[in-house]
């Protein structure tokens, strides 16, 4: 089967650095998303990879390893309202969009 | 802009009545999606179109119907409701048919009793 892998919950600090990975085993590949949604409300887009390597975004980064079948969301300077869940997404060779169940980052001053 | 709107934000249904969540867009896109979450899962692809006139099913497709009618709307109905079905019902909206990027509407909290 596909699966999406993706710790349940995270808790950091304020002004700190966390680092969010996502792990994926997909019927092909075909690029990989992260959303950010805050509880009650829609997920809205923050990143997309396709190719290997690290793409920064002011204070959020995303990695990817196709090889391992690996990305990692890095958010720097966390801020409260950093605090949301965040989704890791893979597009599959059929090109359907295979979702994580998401990990909810706690942010405490 | 308003993006995609979703009707009702939210509904409290009696098992067996039938019901339809509304969804309209206005960045003209061609591929609109219906999924549903739920907790501890991730999000569930119900139906979706890639274009007026065309629809196609996803992952948990049953007790669900969807028409295209036009670029904008994509309804969704539940013909029979059953409390299997309480869930929040999100429509998604992309430029392209091969998943670009989603924008979604802000939700239906659907409650089945």
């Amino acid at each position: 089967g596909q699966n999406i892998d993706q710790p349940t919950e995270m808790t950091a600090t304020e002004g700190a650095i966390v680092q969010i990975n996502c792990t994926y085993q997909t019927s092909g590949f075909n690029g990989l998303f992260w959303y950010q949604q805050h509880a009650g409300e829609a997920p809205t887009f923050l990143s997309y990879n396709v190719l290997d390597g690290l793409e920064e975004k002011g204070r959020f980064s995303s990695f990817l390893s196709r090889s391992k079948g690996y990305s990692y969301l890095l958010l720097k300077e966390l801020q409260m309202k950093d605090s949301a869940s965040y989704l890791c997404a893979v597009v599959n060779s059929n090109y359907q969009l295979i979702w994580g169940a998401g990990t909810k980052l706690i942010i405490k001053p | 802009i308003a993006g995609i709107t979703q009707a009702p934000t939210s509904q409290i249904l009696a098992a067996g009545r039938r019901m339809t969540l509304r969804c309209t867009q206005d960045m003209r896109h061609n591929a609109m999606y219906w999924y549903r979450q739920d907790l501890g899962l991730g999000l569930r692809l119900i139906h979706y179109s890639n274009t007026a006139g065309t629809t196609g099913k996803g992952e948990v497709p049953d007790g669900y119907s969807v028409s295209r009618a036009n670029t904008d709307d994509f309804p969704l109905t539940l013909a029979s409701a059953v409390p299997s079905q309480t869930s929040v019902y999100f429509c998604a909206s992309s430029a392209g048919e091969n998943t670009g990027e989603l924008f979604f509407g802000e939700g239906s909290r659907l409650t089945v009793l």
